[in-house]
């Protein structure tokens, strides 16, 4: 069975500093691997995904994520934390397939500090 | 991109009265719908998926006559909670992935706060 593993339950960046939040996760096949955001009693936003290719992928707001097949992870960055990337952030896996099911991590709170 | 409505954002009911949400794919055509639900400070639990003009698919131990989810186009999915108690109120968010929009990803709707008194 699939699983994503977020093991920071909440972290705490300075604003200016840089970000990086971890993912791992156990998937029988190749991996589709997604960021999503959500703010406070707001739905998901999509940051980014990786489905084949280059292993370092751009997202929005200047986010970034590098899949580690050997580590099995797909870890979120981003260079500079603004104070309104506060919020919860989730790693999810799934499959192209006829419907796209995903496996969410139990997400990671980012608070930024001034 | 392609955007997701739900609604309404919040209701209130009373303990026993039975809620419908919508869920909307405003740009593309939605041929498979899913709903989860959030409970505080936790990831997302999917309930079931829905394939346009098909039965819905539910997740283990949701109870489908509880949940009835109806996908009778491609542009609209409800979810009704019947006989709504109080243990029921959660947060609610649907998705929605199919043509018209990026293959593979699911695009979420700002999700519904279900409180039942």
């Amino acid at each position: 069975a699939q699983s994503v593993t977020q093991p920071d339950i909440h972290i705490t960046v300075s604003e200016g500093a840089s970000l990086e939040l971890r993912c791992n996760y156990s998937y029988g096949a190749t991996p589709y691997l997604f960021w999503y955001v959500q703010s406070p009693g707001q739905g998901l936003q999509l940051l980014l995904k990786y489905f084949s290719g280059d292993t370092l992928v751009q997202g929005i707001k200047g986010f970034e994520a590098e899949f580690k097949r050997s580590q099995s992870s797909f870890n979120l960055r981003k260079p500079s934390v603004h104070w309104s990337d506060a919020a919860e952030y989730f790693c999810a896996v799934g499959a192209v397939s006829g419907y796209s099911t995903l496996t969410f991590g139990k997400g990671t709170m980012l608070l930024v500090s001034p | 991109g392609a955007v997701v409505s739900q609604h309404p954002s919040r209701v209130i009911c009373k303990s026993g009265t039975s809620v419908k949400i919508e869920c909307r794919s405003l740009d593309f055509q939605a041929t498979t719908m899913f709903w989860y639900r959030q409970f505080p400070k936790k990831s997302l639990m999917l309930m079931a998926t829905s394939n346009e003009g098909s039965k819905a698919t539910y997740e283990q131990g949701v109870e489908k006559d509880k949940f009835l989810i109806n996908h009778a186009s491609l542009t609209l999915s409800t979810l009704t909670v019947t006989s709504a108690h109080p243990e029921d109120s959660s947060f609610y968010i649907c998705s929605a992935s199919g043509q018209g929009a990026s293959v593979g990803i699911q695009y979420f709707g700002a999700g519904t706060r279900l409180s039942v008194l």
